[in-house]
């Protein structure tokens, strides 16, 4: 499974929209690109998933370039309650692989008022 | 609300003792996951099931053991417990065999005296 390397922390104001970049330089052609989010003590929370180019939901854009060595979490116009920590999870989502999640550190999002 | 539960919310038990944490998925999702948090080793993942048979193995120490019933809901089973299995236990459930947006339960948080 490839690894995954986030900031460790960032800081945002309410109102503000959040870019948080994953390197994932050794992604393998089948592997998918997956963030999670997690509020103290309550279990993770899937956000988004991609592969490439850009996909877009309700809550959040992922941005992942051609080359896909690296993703963007994109958070439009964040409020207080979007404190957390945002995981980004790299592996494939189909065929015979196991689909077990390999958390990294995440990052932890502070959003101030 | 994920739609996975999970008991008992709370453990607290001595050194030496065995517990067993109890979790149902979500309507219909035959896959559950079984996760550790602890604040030194982050989210790693332990064991999983698809349809009751095991499907993948983590960092699960063989004093842990899991099992799921027919009617999909599991346990896992912690025996001769140490000051360091004290952490948050999580449970997921996914609808696909392989699937990454996994639904985590509200957690178990397991306290070793």
């Amino acid at each position: 499974l490839a690894k995954t390397t986030q900031p460790i922390s960032m800081d945002s104001y309410e109102g503000q929209e959040v870019n948080i970049t994953c390197s994932h330089n050794n992604i393998a052609t089948n592997d998918y690109i997956t963030w999670y989010q997690q509020f103290p003590s309550q279990g993770p929370r899937f956000i988004i998933q991609g592969y490439k180019t850009k996909v877009t939901n309700e809550v959040a854009s992922l941005f992942i370039p051609a080359d896909r060595k690296s993703s963007t979490l994109s958070l439009p116009r964040v409020s207080l309650s979007d404190t957390a920590v945002y995981y980004c999870l790299v592996g494939p989502n189909y065929g015979g692989a196991t689909n077990k999640l390999i958390f990294g550190t995440g990052t932890l999002l502070a959003v101030q008022p | 609300d994920s739609g996975v539960t999970q008991t008992p919310k709370h453990l607290i038990t001595a050194t030496g003792q065995r517990v067993t944490l109890r979790c149902s998925p979500r309507s219909g999702d035959l896959s559950v996951y079984w996760y550790q948090q602890s604040l030194d080793q982050g989210l790693q993942f332990l064991i999983q099931y698809y349809n009751g048979e095991e499907r993948a193995k983590g960092n699960i120490l063989e004093r842990f053991s899991a099992q799921q019933f027919p009617d999909l809901h599991s346990e896992l089973n912690l025996s001769s417990l140490e000051l360091g299995d004290s952490a948050l236990y999580f449970c997921a459930s996914s609808a696909a065999r392989q699937g990454s947006e996994q639904f985590f339960g509200p957690g178990t948080r397991l306290t070793v005296l």
